[in-house]
């Protein structure tokens, strides 16, 4: 089966890092993404990994280990408009549909 | 910069109504597909499309739905008869081939079914 695990909430104050982490068990492996959703928007691109290492991209940085199954989503000099849910997903073949995590919440506070 | 649009972005209809949701995916890309987010879950897949015809469908997308590309820009899906549990925002997504990096999404139209 497919499964995506990430956390539900998180919560971090302005000017902190934190870390997303996702965990997931698919079929097979096409690549690996993180999106950015605000309440009531679409999701909006943040990172792609296929390879497995960092990928680092201004404040957001994403890394992914194939062998574990692992990834995690790194958001530095948080700021407050970064409260969003955060949404992992895989596509298992190319040209395929995306899997989607249940998404982590994130609430950056003053 | 190119970018997914969706019509309308509010529908509001009846139980067991017809509707039409539209979109127009960015020009040059290949690949679209049909997602649905309900309130407070993950996004679904529903349906993806690729050479005029569907390539994946997802256990969601029954006889209710189906899905065309009338014309070289709009991209449509349907659901022939409403039910209260297809009240969810519908995004519909683009890309530009297979192994492409980045799905773009529209910004989604909220159906509500009373």
């Amino acid at each position: 089966g497919q499964n995506i695990d990430q956390p539900t909430e998180m919560t971090a104050t302005e000017g902190a890092i934190v870390q997303i982490n996702c965990t997931y068990q698919t079929s097979g492996f096409n690549g690996l993404f993180w999106y950015q959703q605000h309440a009531g928007e679409a999701p909006t691109f943040l990172s792609y990994n296929v390879l497995d290492g960092l990928e680092e991209k201004g404040r957001f940085s994403s890394f992914l280990s194939r062998s574990k199954g692992y990834s995690y989503l790194l958001l530095k000099e948080l700021q407050m408009k970064d409260s969003a849910s955060y949404l992992c997903a895989v596509r298992d073949q190319a040209g395929t549909a995306l899997i989607f995590g249940k998404g982590t919440t994130l609430s950056v506070s003053s | 910069e190119p970018e997914v649009t969706q019509t309308p972005s509010h529908q509001v209809t009846q139980m067991g109504q017809e509707v039409i949701l539209r979109c127009v995916p960015i020009s040059n890309h290949l690949y679209f597909y049909w997602y649905r987010q309900i309130l407070g879950q993950k996004v679904e897949f529903l349906v993806s499309f690729y050479n005029n015809e569907i390539s994946e469908k997802s256990e969601i997308f029954d006889d209710q739905f189906s899905v065309e590309r009338p014309d070289g820009s709009n991209f449509t899906l349907k659901i022939r008869s409403t039910k209260l549990e297809d009240s969810a925002m519908y995004f519909c997504a683009s890309e530009s081939t297979g192994e492409a990096n980045e799905q773009f999404f529209g910004p989604g139209t909220r159906l509500t079914v009373l």
